[in-house]
């Protein structure tokens, strides 16, 4: 199992650009979940899915940051326009279910806004 | 919000030692989890235990769990320079429906 594979790995964009991050979680999860890691904030869970619905979304910061999951092997995070504080690393997980089991990880999306 | 919270920040020991992390949190819970996290990468869950239960191993992991205290305990024995990450605690609750994360141990186990 290839685990939870995240793109890009790293993006650098200027301010006020649309950023899509990517995300494939491990096949037979059904929750997928979208964290943003600072050294200001530490862990913060930007929104979950459940079975490809959107479940709980009152982590995401401002109507600039949107999430979706056509399907169950995809879910994107796009962020338009991108702000200098949005500069963070971006994790996706996926577990079999929601919370109550252990989260998988992706190698998250390290994004800088300049 | 930040349910749990680890102590201590950071962490220095010498190879072979005892490595001794604790994490306090605020509300009910329905299990609690411990990840690490080495640098650049995502976290890796190393052990669930679950309101029911006191303790825990994991071949060199030890967790404690003690709800009248509401905190949690990780042992790793014997350290290796390996074991040099940050480790989180975090905690499901069935109210919250959610995994919340504490703030993170930076461990650093010296050769």
């Amino acid at each position: 199992d290839a685990g939870v594979i995240q793109s890009p790995r790293h993006e650098v964009t200027e301010m006020g650009q649309e950023v899509t991050l990517r995300c494939k979680p491990i096949s037979g999860h059904n929750s997928l979940f979208w964290y943003r890691q600072t050294m200001m904030r530490g862990l913060e869970l930007l929104i979950y899915f459940n079975n490809n619905v959107p479940i709980d979304d009152s982590g995401m910061p401002e109507d600039r940051f949107s999430a979706k999951m056509p399907n169950a092997s995809f879910s994107t995070l796009k962020i338009q326009p991108s702000e200098p504080r949005d500069s963070a690393v971006y994790f996706c997980a996926s577990s079999l279910r929601t919370g109550d089991e252990k989260l998988f990880f992706g190698s998250g999306t390290q994004l800088s806004v300049l | 919000s930040q349910q749990g919270e680890e102590d201590p920040q950071a962490l220095s020991i010498q190879e072979g030692e005892n490595a001794t992390m604790n994490c306090s949190y605020k509300t009910s819970i329905n299990n609690l989890q411990w990840y690490r996290q080495n640098s650049g990468r995502g976290l890796v869950h190393l052990i669930l235990i679950r309101s029911n239960e006191r303790e825990k191993h994991s071949g060199r992991l030890r967790v404690t769990l003690d709800t009248s205290k509401k905190s949690s305990s990780l042992l790793i024995t014997a350290s290796r320079a390996a074991d040099t990450a940050s480790y989180f605690c975090a905690t499901f609750s069935g109210s919250a429906r959610q995994l919340t994360f504490g703030s993170g141990t930076q461990l650093t186990v010296l050769p």
